[in-house]
């Protein structure tokens, strides 16, 4: 699996939009960009992927630059429910679910 | 009804000790996983698991074994406790194949003294 870079912490105002880079620069064309997150003493928990387009569910929008080396998790209007570590990660969709985590981002939704 | 459940949530015990962390899972999903987050709050991928294969991620001592009684279940047991198996450990399903999400439980804080 190609590997992922992302900011070690972000801030966010509620109410704002929250936009989380990732940079996978290495991606091969048949490797999809998933975002998790994991909120405080939870398990992880899906929030998106997708391939080339950009995608759009009840929970985010996830926006993928024309090369695919780099992509951008939003979340339109944060809450302080959404602090949590959200984190990027790119592999082949026929490779099951051994997910393989990196730090992720810190978000800190602050009223 | 919780989608993946793992017994118990907190899980305190001796150094040398043999333990078992059960997961079910109710989603209908034929591929079970266990990982483990250390101090430091690295995730890291331990087995996949469904019924034709076991993946095992090499790092793992063979001191942990996955067993899967049935499709919705897969209990993690660890021989020999060690003070660095202390983490939480999370179990997760999924469908295998394409356009898949893994659904995570909630996570097993074990402390080794």
């Amino acid at each position: 699996d190609a590997k992922t870079t992302q900011p070690t912490s972000m801030d966010c105002a509620e109410g704002r939009a929250a936009n989380l880079p990732c940079n996978h620069s290495t991606i091969s064309g048949n490797e999809y960009v998933y975002w998790y997150r994991q909120i405080h003493s939870q398990g992880p928990q899906y929030i998106i992927h997708g391939l080339k387009n950009n995608e759009t569910n009840e929970m985010a929008s996830l926006i993928i630059t024309e090369d695919r080396k780099s992509s951008t998790l939003i979340l339109p209007h944060a809450t302080l429910r959404d602090t949590a570590v959200y984190y990027c990660i790119v592999r082949l969709n026929n490779a099951g679910n051994m997910l393989t985590f990196g730090g992720g981002t810190r978000l800190m939704v602050k009223p | 009804d919780t989608a993946v459940s793992q017994t118990p949530k907190y899980l305190v015990t001796q150094m040398g000790n043999d333990k078992s962390i059960k997961c079910e899972q109710n989603l209908g999903h034929d591929t079970m996983y266990w990982y483990k987050q250390d101090s430091k709050k690295f995730l890291k991928i331990m087995f996949s698991y469904n019924n034709k294969e076991l993946i095992i991620n090499e790092t793992v001592p063979n001191r942990f074994s996955p067993k899967s009684p049935d499709k919705a279940h897969l209990n993690l047991h660890i021989n020999s406790l060690e003070l660095g198996d202390s983490a939480v450990y999370f179990c997760a399903s999924s469908l295998l194949g394409v356009n898949t999400e893994a659904f995570f439980g909630q996570g097993t804080r074990l402390t080794v003294v």
